[in-house]
């Protein structure tokens, strides 16, 4: 498994209820990136993590939305309280760090339906 | 970050070369120009960038206008698999960017016909 791995590939719960989104990057990529992407829309930034710390975390829509990545590895996006707007693609990305002009690596995301 | 502009959609017949075209008339001297695409039920993937010169790799070429307010991606032969959005990115590299984003569009969808 080479790739960015994105658990589950699709959720459906309802309104009120918390979820969690699993990603497991490249192995060896220090950067990782959530981005949410709605229907007909590219996709839209959400948070950057360097290692273990969160460098940018501004696309976070509301503090309904967090994310974290302890072992500088896998990362989970946590949302609480889930609204119908919240319907989307969450897709994760992983790259070698900062500075560099290399490629970010996604992968299929997860689509998440909030009934 | 400098904004792109892309055509909502195009179609190519499979086959025959396809041009993407991309306006960047805001471009600073530190944007990196990248393309990704994004395959249906896929999450994007990188084709390629380029600064000034025009580049090539095994997936497409970059064409750079010279005043680096436009540019083309080129795929050479279209194929059904190629059906795909394609964003196109300016990834600024300078130490005060957030050089780690990518700001997307809505990109190019394009339809490839047998």
């Amino acid at each position: 498994g080479a790739g960015v791995s994105q658990t589950p590939s699709n959720k459906v719960t309802e309104k009120g209820k918390y979820v969690e989104l699993r990603c497991d990057p490249i192995s060896g990529h220090t950067a990782l990136y959530w981005y949410r992407q709605s229907l007909g829309q590219g996709p839209e930034f959400l948070i950057y993590f360097q290692g273990t710390g969160a460098a940018d975390d501004s696309g976070l829509p509301n503090d309904r939305f967090f994310a974290v990545r302890p072992e500088g590895s896998v990362s989970t996006l946590k949302i609480q309280r889930t609204e119908r707007g919240d319907s989307a693609v969450y897709l994760c990305a992983s790259s070698v760090p900062q500075g560099s002009i290399t490629e970010a690596f996604f992968g299929q995301g997860t689509r998440l339906t909030v009934v | 970050d400098a904004k792109t502009t892309q055509p909502n959609s195009m179609e190519s017949n499979e086959e025959e070369p396809v041009h993407l075209p991309c306006n960047h008339s805001t471009i600073s001297g530190t944007d990196y120009i990248h393309w990704y695409r994004q395959l249906p039920s896929q999450g994007p993937e990188y084709v390629i960038h380029g600064l000034t010169s025009n580049v090539n790799n095994r997936m497409a070429s970059l064409a750079i206008a010279e005043d680096r307010k436009s540019s083309t991606l080129i795929l050479h032969r279209a194929t059904l698999r190629d059906a795909a959005v394609y964003y196109c990115i300016l990834r600024d590299v300078s130490g005060g960017g957030s050089n780690y984003k990518l700001t997307f569009g809505k990109g190019t969808l394009l339809t490839v016909n047998p």
